[in-house]
């Protein structure tokens, strides 16, 4: 069974500093990863999309990396504003005939101006 | 280009009754999925739709059941709704290669609460 786990829980930090989160899988047999953002109270807003096959996608101040042997997804963030400030998920997608996306529980980020 | 769009945004219910909420698919998908989302938890998998029939369930129990329709709209059926159903439940459009999904476009989800 795909286990997703994000570290840290919770990471606040002042703007304009860099930052990374953290995501890791049990079962490197996947087909996609997908980074989300959600704001409180609201559904998810797709960040970035990385197949099996790709190594990194980026995305203005989003960059996603991929290691599918270790298990691991990084979301680096550049100059951290204070409207970054949400729920980031990361979700796999394991191979073969699943159909469903594994969340984690996500980071909650706070930017402080 | 129309997003996915959710309907009713927050639902009151009493324990026992049973609900129907709906999606609207973004246009040109072929594939909607419905998730539940606890407080503090990631999404949780209920079922995918493909082409108007059930080709993925999760862990979920039969009293939660689901539709699609000609124009890819959906809707979530749950019914003798017990107090640990209350979450936001969360609908995912994609177009689908073959019958797997790409990339997954969520609604704004319908928030349900279970006296």
């Amino acid at each position: 069974k795909q286990e997703v786990t994000q570290i840290p829980a919770a990471l606040s930090v002042p703007e304009g500093e860099n930052l990374v989160l953290n995501c890791s899988f049990t079962d490197s047999a996947i087909y996609n990863l997908q980074w989300f953002r959600q704001d409180p109270g609201k559904g998810l807003t797709s960040l970035l999309l990385i197949q099996s096959s790709q190594r990194e996608q980026t995305s203005g101040r989003l960059n996603a990396s991929l290691d599918k042997s270790s298990g691991r997804s990084t979301l680096y963030i550049a100059a951290s504003q204070p409207g970054d400030s949400a729920t980031y998920l990361c979700a796999v997608r394991r191979g073969g005939s699943a159909r469903q996306l594994t969340f984690g529980s996500g980071t909650q980020l706070t930017v402080l101006p | 280009e129309t997003g996915v769009t959710q309907s009713p945004t927050h639902l009151i219910k009493t324990r026992g009754q049973q609900v129907t909420l709906r999606c609207s698919s973004q246009s040109g998908h072929n594939t909607v999925s419905w998730y539940q989302q606890a407080l503090g938890q990631g999404p949780q998998f209920i079922f995918q739709y493909y082409r108007e029939e059930e080709n993925g369930r999760g862990n979920f129990p039969p009293r939660f059941s689901g539709l699609q329709f000609p124009n890819y709209s959906s809707e979530l059926n749950v019914n003798a709704l017990e107090l640990d159903d209350s979450a936001l439940y969360l609908c995912a459009s994609s177009l689908a290669s073959g019958n797997f999904p790409n990339e997954q476009f969520f609604g704004p989800g319908t928030r349900l609460t279970v006296l």
